[in-house]
């Protein structure tokens, strides 16, 4: 059974970093895409970044290109969002969920989210 | 605003049948796989339709996805009260080299 499991949210100020982790279990990390995708308070769905298969290839968003960086730890089967320089616009629940591809063909699991808030 | 264009909102009776639109352009609906997420209130997103109308392991056949050129459509037929929620549109856009997501629909069952 596939699991996700977002940790790492809180509260920071603007201007500090902060790391998200999601732990995967039930399938082989290095087979799949994973995505990270956030969500504002009372807003919509907002596509982050995607790191594939095989970790070859990253794609961020124009919003936090430069400052934000996914990796992944296969032994451990956890991906990584490293977040610097935040902004008080980074406010979000974020999840990390997985692809059927870098693309954005399906993102078939999702976990249950963890929330970031950036505040002074 | 969102490269993809939902409609804000839609609404129908139990039993009747609605469709959201997702309207882009050639540089992601027109030539990527578009999927749609229902996302029930305080819970996460989960996958309805992928590869522009395949569906999931366990999502009800009521559930449909078509794609015309740059514009996509989810139907949803036998409306329940239980499929209250806001639903997406998702795809890869080349131009960008990013995911995009449409803004969102509200579905309400009255």
């Amino acid at each position: 059974q596939v699991h996700l499991v977002e940790s790492g949210g809180g509260v920071v100020q603007p201007g500090r970093s902060l790391s998200l982790s999601c732990a995967g279990s039930g399938f082989t990390f290095s087979n799949y895409a994973m995505h990270w995708v956030r969500q504002a308070p009372g807003k919509g769905l907002e596509w982050m970044a995607v790191l594939s298969y095989d970790g070859s290839k990253t794609y961020y968003a124009d919003s936090v290109k430069g400052r934000f960086s996914i990796s992944r730890d296969i032994s451990k089967n956890t991906l990584f969002l490293q977040m610097n320089s935040l902004r008080d616009e980074d406010t979000a629940m974020y999840y990390c969920a997985r692809g059927i591809a870098y693309t954005v063909r399906g993102l078939d699991y999702w976990g249950q989210g963890t929330l970031v808030t950036v505040s002074s | 605003q969102s490269v993809l264009t939902q409609p804000p909102s839609v609404s129908a009776a139990p039993g009747q049948t609605v469709t959201i639109s997702c309207s882009g352009s050639s540089s992601n609906i027109g030539n990527n796989y578009v999927s749609w997420y229902q996302q029930l209130p305080g819970t996460a997103p989960k996958l309805l339709i992928y590869d522009d109308n395949k569906r999931p392991s366990g999502i009800p056949d009521r559930f449909s996805g078509s794609k015309s050129v740059t514009s996509a459509t989810l139907g949803i037929t036998g409306l329940q009260t239980g499929d209250e929620a806001d639903y997406y549109c998702g795809t890869w856009d080349g131009s960008l080299s990013a995911g995009v997501f449409g803004g969102g629909t509200k579905l309400t069952v009255l």
